[in-house]
């Protein structure tokens, strides 16, 4: 079992490009979270979906993030027109569709910098 | 929605000493309160939980405990170890779907030698 893969681990871009991360759940698990972390910081919620929906986006910025997870392939988080402020840690976690969800477990984490 | 907070935000101890963290969270609804441990640059790494059925948990040196009436939880590790130096984050919510894990802020734990 591979456990939770994300990439890429590590991202730059400039300010007012796109950030696309990338999360495949452990096997067997069909729900994803993602939560970012600033520096120096606690891990703050963003989103929760499973399979072709979005359960809770209630961490989700307004403007400019979307986060999917298709039937087919991995969650992505989508960032457009990135700010300075963007930069952080965004981990993805996946649980069980059963009792033992929010047992979660989380990936390596995408390091995202922004120029 | 669900708030957790988490003291202190750093501690330092001797090499064998106890180490206690403690939380409080707001919502009633919570039923599940893990702990993860984050080293530096790496993943958060669940090291211990607990449910609203119990009260206490232990697993070797590391022990949680559980006040539903007053809604706080407490890390205790016990004999610490340098290894055991990284960030460890409380977090509460509730079982089934559609729920998410609200995290405190974080305990940076320096164990000295």
């Amino acid at each position: 079992n591979a456990g939770v893969m994300q990439n890429p681990r590590h991202l730059v871009r400039r300010r007012g490009q796109e950030a696309r991360l990338r999360c495949s759940p452990m096997k067997g698990h069909s729900h994803v979270y993602w939560y970012r972390q600033l520096p120096e910081e606690g891990l703050k919620f963003m989103v929760y979906l499973q399979k072709e929906n979005i359960i809770d986006e209630s961490g989700m910025p307004k403007e400019r993030f979307s986060a999917e997870f298709p039937k087919e392939g991995p969650s992505i988080l989508r960032i457009q027109q990135v700010v300075r402020g963007d930069s952080a840690a965004y981990f993805c976690a996946s649980t069980k569709s059963t009792s033992r969800a929010n047992v979660l477990t989380f990936g390596a984490g995408s390091r995202l910098t922004v120029l | 929605g669900e708030n957790v907070e988490q003291h202190p935000s750093t501690l330092s101890v001797q090499e064998g000493d106890s180490a206690v963290i403690k939380c409080t969270y707001s919502d009633s609804a919570s039923n599940y309160f893990p702990w993860y441990k984050q080293e530096l640059g790496k993943r958060p790494q669940l090291i211990i939980d607990i449910r609203s059925n119990v009260g206490e948990k232990k697993d070797q040196r590391i022990a949680v405990t559980l006040n539903k009436t007053a809604k706080h939880f407490s890390l205790h590790i016990t004999e610490t170890q340098p290894e055991d130096s990284a960030v460890y984050f409380c977090a509460a919510g509730a079982t089934g779907t559609a729920s998410k894990l609200t995290f405190g802020t974080g305990t940076r734990l320096q164990v000295m030698l």
